[in-house]
This record gives structure tokens, sequence and C-alpha cells, in this order.
């Protein structure tokens, strides 16, 4: 079956600028995960849905980061007033529930000039 | 807080050799232990697992062994190939994934 979808794969923008990042779980899956990868700090956990709970945000670096998750579906990273420390590879993951294996898609390159 | 540590790299080995990655972790109770692969150009994917004390996740070749005494997760493959020149991250689990800083592998012929 279809598997983690992600886009825009790659995205260039300019310092300030807001950016919205797309991401389709895998069907049936009630978790879901945004995850940032970059050359300084790793692959850091960024937030999580789990059904119809609130959302665990304890892992967004500041508040000029939002996501949400829609129908329990497709999920929105949205980062607004871009800044040069934003640039990253963002990735998205799903589960069958809390606890379980993720799947991850194959991220979004973000580059902020 | 939770945290894993992982050897740094780049650990570069000629192929057939023996290969360790060390990890060892910090966290409450006993978390789920996973090792992810990402190739040059590719997403990450799961490479094996373990979810209980002294379980041994295993796949391609690799192996792992969930070590409660140790709090460790190493890596190992007896003869490693070209194609296994990767990223390796190790990982532990609870609600979310908190990874490793990642160990780069360059196999030469």
């Amino acid at each position: 079956g279809a598997g983690v979808s992600q886009s825009p794969s790659n995205k260039v923008t300019e310092k300030g600028k807001d950016v919205e990042l797309r991401c389709d779980p895998i069907s049936g899956h009630t978790a879901l995960y945004w995850y940032r990868q970059s050359l300084g700090q790793g692959l850091e956990f960024l937030i999580y849905f789990q059904g119809n709970s609130a959302p665990d945000k304890s892992g967004l670096p500041s508040d000029r980061f939002s996501a949400e998750r829609t129908g329990g579906s497709v999920s929105t990273l949205t980062i607004q007033r871009t800044q040069q420390e934003d640039s990253a590879v963002y990735l998205c993951a799903s589960s069958e529930g809390a606890g379980t294996e993720q799947f991850f898609g194959p991220g979004t390159r973000l580059t902020v000039l | 807080g939770n945290s894993v540590t992982q050897m740094e790299g780049p650990v570069t080995l000629s192929e057939e050799a023996f290969l360790t990655i060390n990890c060892t972790y910090t966290a409450t109770g006993y978390p789920s232990l996973f090792w992810y692969v990402q190739y040059p150009g590719e997403g990450l994917q799961l490479l094996l697992k373990a979810t209980k004390a002294d379980d041994k996740g295993s796949n391609k070749g690799f192996e792992a062994t969930y070590r409660k005494e140790t709090t460790s997760f190493h890596l190992e493959k007896g003869s490693v190939q070209v194609s296994d020149s990767a990223v390796y991250f190790c990982a532990l689990l609870y609600s979310t994934l908190t990874f490793g800083k990642g160990t780069m592998l360059l196999v030469s012929p």
C-alpha cells in the first residue's frame, strides 16, 4: 500500500516568509509525527498527534511553528516568518497508534535564504 | 529526560570487515529500541527493533541486543558490504522517538 507522502519535496523561501509543509499519513494510522533533521541538531521531535487528543507540542522550537491535522488524516506544518536556522529536512511519520512502529515519509527539504 | 548517545563517525571499513556501532540510552522505564538507516539521498528506514530486555533484533545481517543492565543497544554486522554505506541512527520510543546523532558508515571495496 501507499506509504507516507510529503509535499513539496523541496522548498526554497526567503527569510521572513511563511511556509506550509504537507504530510499524508498511511491510511488508517491514528498517530502522526513531525520531526526535523538538521546538520547541527540531528533528528528532533517537533509535534505528535494521536487520534482526537490534544497534540503534544513539546518539541516545537518557537511559537512561529504550528501544525494541524484535519479530519484525523492530512497534516500541515506551518512556519511563520522563516529564519535561516529553520533550514532543515522536515520529516513526517505515522503509526497505527501510540508506541508502535513509525513509518517515515521522504521529507521536505526547506532552505531559507 | 530521555537521550540516546551513539558513537561519532564516520566509521570507515573495508568490505567484509566486522562492524560495531555503539549506542547507549538514558530513559525512565523500558522503552522500545530501534536502529534506523538512511541511505544516500533516501528517507529513514527501520532496520531493526527490540521491545524488551534481552530481545535481539535482526535484519539484513545486522543484529542488536537490548541490554538493560548496560542500557545499550549496539549494532553489529559480521561482514559489511559497500551497499551498507549509510547513516545509522539509534533511537528509543515511548510515545515519540528520541534519536541519537547518527553514525555515518563508509565501506570501501
